[in-house]
């Protein structure tokens, strides 16, 4: 079982829908939890990140994080053609005084105009 | 405030060549972190560095290495180059270690022929 399992879509949706990304987890020791945007032939963007359980919003976009699920999700309303990108879950752990990212393979958006 | 600049960004070597990446950090970020992505397998962490020591090493072979230096650029090295290591990589940068939320650059794609 991977530490990350994230539903590599491709997800298609019209312009205006709410879109809603999941990302399931197994280890306890995750501390923070964030969202990466990638489009194309770039870096991933972080978009948000949290560290406990419950909602985080920021405009358009709400984090959503269930430690006792090990469940974590992002929702993004009125959802626009830019939002078009690969869409990746992370979660930070520290091993030994350094941390690393986890990231889930990552969900591919496409909003239709 | 420039961003986390990776070069070069493209690059073509042929098999049991070795190659070497650059990665120059946002300025003041003293924590640097390299990942390979791939379609089939996600991003994977490779390792990181914070103030020129190796912090952590993730699951690669001994052909993939790193150094810091006391700017805190960072480079990374791929000896006795295979197929298989055909990935965009990326490095990522921070404040310091604990805080979550880590800065990419744009990668470099490296093809391997």
């Amino acid at each position: 079982q991977k530490e990350v399992e994230q539903d590599p879509g491709p997800l298609s949706v019209p312009e205006g829908a709410i879109v809603s990304l999941n990302c399931t987890y197994s280890n306890s020791a995750f501390q923070y939890f964030m969202w990466y945007r990638q489009y194309s032939r770039k870096g991933p963007e972080l978009l948000m990140y949290t560290y406990s359980s419950g909602n985080k919003e920021d405009g358009r976009f709400t984090a959503q994080v269930d430690k006792s699920s090990k469940y974590i999700s992002l929702f993004i309303r009125d959802s626009q053609p830019s939002d078009s990108a690969t869409y990746l879950c992370a979660m930070s752990i520290t091993q030994g005084g350094s941390e690393k990212l986890v990231f889930g393979k990552g969900t591919k958006l496409t909003v239709n105009p | 405030k420039a961003g986390v600049t990776q070069t070069p960004r493209y690059l073509i070597k042929t098999r049991g060549q070795q190659v070497t990446l650059s990665c120059s950090p946002i300025s003041g970020h003293r924590s640097v972190s390299w990942y390979q992505q791939t379609p089939g397998q996600g991003l994977q962490f490779l390792f990181e560095y914070f103030s020129e020591t190796q912090r952590n090493k993730g699951n690669f072979p001994g052909r993939f290495s790193g150094r810091q230096f006391s700017n805190s650029r960072s480079e990374m090295n791929v000896s006795t180059l295979e197929l298989g290591d055909s990935a965009l990589y990326l490095c990522a940068s921070s404040f310091r270690q604990g805080l979550g939320g880590y800065t990419f650059g744009s990668g470099t794609r490296l093809t391997v022929v």
